[in-house]
């Protein structure tokens, strides 16, 4: 069965800090992952990353995908309390099918 | 540009009753997705339509069914609701499939069976 799971649930942490969230698949036709921040509304596009060991960045946030692990992880250099938000992590297999985590929630403390 | 809208934006129904459910893409954008998302569940793909066809579909019962129009707005209907159908359901909009891939979400239709 295909999934995606992501760790850890949730994660509470201090302004400044660093984090790291993570994210593992088994998706049959892997096609591309996706990282997704959802606050109270709708998910927000991050990163797509297709490519293993290519690191893809925006400013404090930074990602990277292993396709032989078969895993991913987004870093947070810096947090700040707008960073405080549900990380989502989908996966896309060959057909325009996806799969999404049940997500990471981050909260920053100020 | 505007973003996606949905309509309604919360909606009570009654078990066994049934419910359609409006997406507007953004102005351009041929490709419809929709998603369920629960708190167990997190966030489920349904289905995406794309040029009012139906290009793929997730693993929902038949009561969950979609169509697109020729303006490339989308309904999606859900019948003899049940109350496991409580949830936030997503419309995401995109171009057609390029190398940087990005979906745009609508705010959700909040949907409570009771």
């Amino acid at each position: 069965e295909d999934k995606v799971v992501q760790s850890p649930l949730s994660l509470v942490v201090h302004e400044g800090d660093t984090v790291t969230l993570n994210c593992s698949y088994e998706v049959t036709n892997f096609r591309s992952l996706l990282w997704y921040k959802q606050e109270k509304k709708a998910p927000t596009f991050l990163f797509m990353l297709t490519s293993s060991g290519i690191e893809k960045k925006s400013g404090r946030l930074s990602s990277i995908l292993d396709k032989k692990e078969l895993f991913s992880i987004l870093n947070i250099t810096a947090t700040q309390t707008g960073d405080s938000a549900v990380y989502l992590c989908a996966v896309e297999a060959v057909g325009n099918q996806f799969y999404f985590g049940t997500g990471t929630s981050l909260t920053v403390i100020p | 540009k505007a973003g996606v809208t949905q309509t309604p934006r919360y909606l009570i129904k009654t078990r066994g009753q049934q419910v359609t459910l409006s997406c507007s893409p953004i102005s351009g954008h041929r490709s419809v997705s929709w998603y369920q998302q629960t708190p167990g569940q997190g966030l489920q793909f349904l289905f995406e339509y794309f040029s009012e066809t139906q290009r793929n579909k997730g693993n929902f019962p038949g009561r969950f069914s979609g169509r697109q129009f020729s303006n490339s707005r989308s309904e999606m209907n859900v019948s003899t609701l049940e109350l496991g159908d409580s949830a936030l359901y997503l419309c995401a909009s995109s171009l057609e499939r390029t190398i940087t891939y990005e979906q745009y979400f609508g705010p959700g239709t909040r949907l409570t069976v009771t």
